[in-house]
């Protein structure tokens, strides 16, 4: 089954940038989302289309993506961004399906 | 603005059928958009359950397809969830979903507060 490759845990302290990873061999490639979940809540869409920002979510966080590898960067992590980050996609089968990635869990120092 | 709303029972007995609705409200389902669920473990990732159009058609993940039902209720704007055949493994926080636009089957913006369902005897 088609699987989302994610680290499980970056750390870093207030201020300084935080960069998580998300890689697949989907082949094209598809969009991938990214999902913030802090503890007890629904999860939160925070970038969409491998690189854009829902209206309303700080502008510290942005996606970017270089071949298989997709990434979302916390430029100046605040306390506040302590959570889960998971990314999203729709596997290889082209049958609309959706995988998550396992998540990453982001400690802000 | 819209908002969603899970509601069903808290405890599902094993080998019995799991069913869930997904109160919409701001918004017409017959409108647009794909309507998906959710679930996570507890202590565990996120997994796609499926999302469903609101003329009927579902999208399925193919891991619960032999086992998963969903539905829409234009008349009372919800959609439903059915999975049958539960085992423990089924427990789970269920969150109902709206998708981000109207072409994307999976990637949701909107998610309601979820809903705890454990399977036991």
């Amino acid at each position: 089954s088609y699987e989302l490759m994610q680290p499980p845990s970056v750390s870093v302290y207030p201020g300084q940038t935080a960069r998580i990873t998300c890689s697949g061999d989907a082949s094209p490639k598809k969009f991938v989302y990214w999902y913030q979940q802090k503890s007890g809540q629904a999860p939160v869409l925070v970038i969409y289309e491998d690189t854009k920002r829902p209206s309303g979510i700080p502008e510290r966080f942005s996606g970017s993506s270089s071949g298989t590898v997709v990434t979302l960067t916390i430029s100046g992590a605040q306390v506040e961004d302590e959570a889960d980050y998971y990314c999203y996609s729709a596997d290889n089968s082209g049958n609309y399906s959706y995988v998550f990635g396992p998540g990453t869990k982001v400690t802000v120092l | 603005q819209v908002r969603l709303q899970e509601s069903g029972p808290g405890l599902v007995k094993p080998s019995e059928t799991l069913s869930l609705m997904c109160s919409v409200s701001g918004y017409s389902i017959s409108s647009g958009y794909y309507w998906g669920w959710i679930r996570q473990p507890p202590g565990k990732g996120l997994e796609w359950i499926g999302s469903v159009w609101h003329s009927g058609n579902s999208y399925l993940n193919p891991s619960l397809r032999s086992r998963v039902t969903i539905s829409v209720d234009k008349s009372k704007n919800h959609f439903s969830l059915n999975l049958n055949s539960t085992t423990a493994a089924d427990t789970a926080i269920y969150y109902c979903s709206r998708s981000y636009n109207w072409n994307d089957v999976g990637a949701f913006d909107v998610c309601g507060q979820g809903t705890m369902v454990t399977v036991s005897s």
